[in-house]
């Protein structure tokens, strides 16, 4: 079975530009999630969708923006590039959405590169 | 602020030793944990998860303890191996209406042949 799959794999904009990054979750996973990792940290939280509907968002600026479709694929869009937003860009899904927690499984991310 | 830090930076193991990775979270509230495995150019991979209502939990070569009454994570890697070289992230669920994640800043683990 496929897991969280991502695109485009690598990509490099100019500052100002926007860029568009897609996530296809595991099969009968309901959940997307979103994260940012910066060379040499921990991922960092951006959103979670569940049902096509935000249900969080990290410390992130509006220049942030995601949204599920009906078949639970997402994009994440980030407009007004900066150089500061190049990072390793992690999708993650998981079954459902839950306090008690799921197993949340990542994809290998989209590496993004602002010249 | 949320935390979830890891001891020790790096590691260095021989191939067949134990490896300990150690993990400090600060959320007392929080009651899931995952530990991932990431090796460069990846995404972070899946090891094992506990729940709060669990101390000890084992998967195949790998155990995870859980002391809650000094919020700390380790994960066990028994007949460490040159595959288990990566960096190793603990991460902490904070409900805050989402399955929001919280990690440190990761431990290399490097296992010598």
């Amino acid at each position: 079975d496929a897991g969280v799959t991502q695109s485009p794999t690598h990509l490099i904009k100019t500052r100002g530009q926007h860029v568009t990054l897609r996530c296809s979750p595991i099969s009968g996973h309901k959940s997307v999630s979103w994260y940012q990792q910066v060379l040499g940290q921990g991922p960092q939280f951006i959103f979670q969708y569940y049902e096509k509907e935000e249900r969080g968002r990290g410390n992130f600026p509006d220049r942030f923006s995601a949204r599920q479709f009906p078949n639970y694929s997402s994009e994440l869009n980030v407009n007004a590039l900066l150089l500061g937003d190049s990072a390793l860009y992690l999708c993650a899904s998981s079954s459902s959405w839950d306090r008690r927690g799921n197993t949340i499984y990542f994809g290998e991310g989209s590496w993004l590169t602002v010249v | 602020g949320e935390s979830v830090g890891l001891h020790l930076p790096t590691l260095s193991v021989q191939e067949g030793d134990n490896s300990i990775i150690n993990c400090a979270y600060s959320n007392s509230a929080s009651d899931y944990f995952i530990w991932y495995k990431q090796e460069s150019g990846k995404g972070p991979q899946f090891i094992i998860d506990i729940r709060s209502n669990m101390d000890k939990r084992q998967g195949q070569r790998v155990t995870v303890l859980l002391n809650k009454t000094v919020k700390h994570l380790s994960l066990q890697i028994a007949a460490t191996q040159p595959g288990d070289s990566a960096v190793y992230f603990c991460a902490e669920m904070v409900w805050g209406g989402s399955e929001k994640l919280v990690f440190g800043k990761g431990m290399k683990l490097t296992v010598n042949p």
